[in-house]
């Protein structure tokens, strides 16, 4: 198993541009999630998704949206790159509330 | 959103006992609690969960409160590799929040 794995590892945005963090698992988790992580500060839930078709918010979404159409993928859009989305941005999946997470290796997202 | 206190940092003695500790006054009665940690320049990792009694795997032990109210992170030797941010966070049934707050940072000196 790979486990979660995110593309791609480093990415330079203009403001004003879009793009889309990839997010795959193949350990059949329900549960996934987008985090970011700015310099010297702890994580930050952005969006969740509970099953294929149910997502919701977490503390940050402004300026991000997600769609979960199947169990395995859970990709993360910025709709309109601004300097202060520049972050590390981190993917994590589990079977259930009591379950471990899993976490990816991270996207190091700069916007300039 | 059930809410974790941690201290910002703390020093440990390479080889000796490490522990951390997290409050968690507003838990709920199924409220699980976890501790990850976050090595330089990694993702987290999971290191630990429990609901109500004590736990141990190979990485550390979990002490829990009888109230619940408070837990503690056992690192039975701190070696260098274990300098890292922890994390103390609750999960709850059916909401799945996982919010992580801003960890305690362990330093382990040689």
């Amino acid at each position: 198993n790979a486990g979660v794995t995110q593309t791609p590892k480093f990415q330079v945005l203009k403001t004003g541009q879009s793009m889309t963090l990839q997010c795959a698992q193949d350990m059949n988790h329900e549960y996934m999630s987008w985090y970011r992580q700015d310099p010297g500060m702890g994580l930050r839930l952005i969006h969740y998704s509970v099953g294929a078709g149910i997502t919701d918010q977490g503390e940050v979404p402004n300026g991000y949206n997600v769609s979960r159409s199947t169990t395995e993928d859970f990709p993360l859009r910025l709709l309109s790159a601004a300097p202060s989305q520049t972050s590390v941005y981190f993917c994590a999946g589990g079977r259930s509330y009591n379950s471990p997470l899993h976490f990816g290796n991270g996207t190091r997202l700069t916007v300039t | 959103d059930a809410k974790t206190t941690q201290p910002n940092s703390m020093e440990s003695n390479e080889e000796e006992p490490v522990h951390l500790p997290c409050n968690h006054s507003t838990i709920s009665g199924t409220d699980y609690i976890h501790w990850y940690r976050q090595l330089p320049s990694q993702g987290p990792e999971y290191v630990i969960h429990g609901l109500t009694s004590n736990v141990n795997n190979r990485m550390a032990s979990l002490a829990i409160a009888e109230d619940r109210k408070s837990s503690t992170l056992i690192l039975h030797r701190a070696t260098l590799r274990d300098a890292a941010v922890y994390y103390c966070i609750l999960s709850t049934s059916g909401t799945y929040k996982y919010i992580f707050g801003t960890g305690t940072r362990l330093k382990v000196l040689a």
